[in-house]
């Protein structure tokens, strides 16, 4: 069966200090992959999403980027956050080959930046 | 422009039905997500509407009326566990969802 896997699940940064989030998934091969982020009381935000290894699509301009060095690796970087950046930040795969749009999400990571 | 609106909050009692609706708007369509979210958790899948009509899954039942743009999602029997935000999402022409801001459901005993 497919798992999804994201860390870590809490952390504390200082504003202007730098951000690695990585998300895993096991069990398909050439998953479509997510990185949403979601302030409080508020929506899903779409931030980067990866159809394969290298391909990235940014959604929303911002100081954020992501990675995708392996075929099930996903990763959200900064190299200075901001007070804005605070949310939870959530990794999700679809079927890259079913293409029938259902996300499937990790634990989530709630990033608070002070 | 896309969009997907439904209500902010919503209030029921424990035991009653309630109704959360949800009006779409996207560059094609392919189908409409429900999915529930508890507080500090990520979302997890419910129900997928892609024709219209009802469709019944135990407690809960997801409508769908392509030609309205409307959707709702209907829990019957309401436990307190049931208290939890609810997302509805549309999938546009290029198969990525557009996502409503979610409705908070708040149960009273």
């Amino acid at each position: 069966s497919q798992t999804i896997h994201q860390w870590p699940a809490t952390l504390v940064q200082p504003v202007g200090s730098p951000l690695s989030l990585e998300c895993t998934v096991e069990g398909t091969s050439n998953p479509n992959l997510y990185w949403y982020r979601q302030a409080a009381g508020r929506g899903l935000q779409l931030l980067f999403y990866s159809v394969g290894i290298g391909q990235i699509s940014s959604e929303v301009p911002q100081n954020l980027s992501a990675s995708r060095p392996q075929d099930r690796q996903f990763i959200l970087s900064s190299k200075k956050l901001l007070l804005s950046d605070s949310g939870f930040y959530l990794c999700a795969w679809s079927d890259g080959t079913r293409n029938t749009g259902e996300l499937f999400f990790g634990e989530g990571s709630r990033l608070t930046v002070l | 422009g896309q969009n997907i609106d439904q209500p902010t909050e919503m209030t029921a009692t424990e035991g009653a039905i309630v109704q959360i609706n949800c009006t779409y708007q996207t560059s094609g369509f392919n189908g409409l997500f429900w999915y529930q979210q508890h507080a500090g958790e990520a979302p997890t899948f419910l129900s997928y509407n892609v024709l219209d009509g009802l469709e019944e899954k135990g407690r809960f039942s997801s409508f769908l009326s392509r030609s309205k743009g409307y959707s709702y999602l209907l829990l019957k029997e309401l436990q307190m566990k049931d208290s939890a935000s609810y997302l509805c999402a549309g999938i546009d022409s290029n198969y990525q969802l557009i996502w409503g801001a979610g409705t908070k459901l708040i149960i009273k005993p």
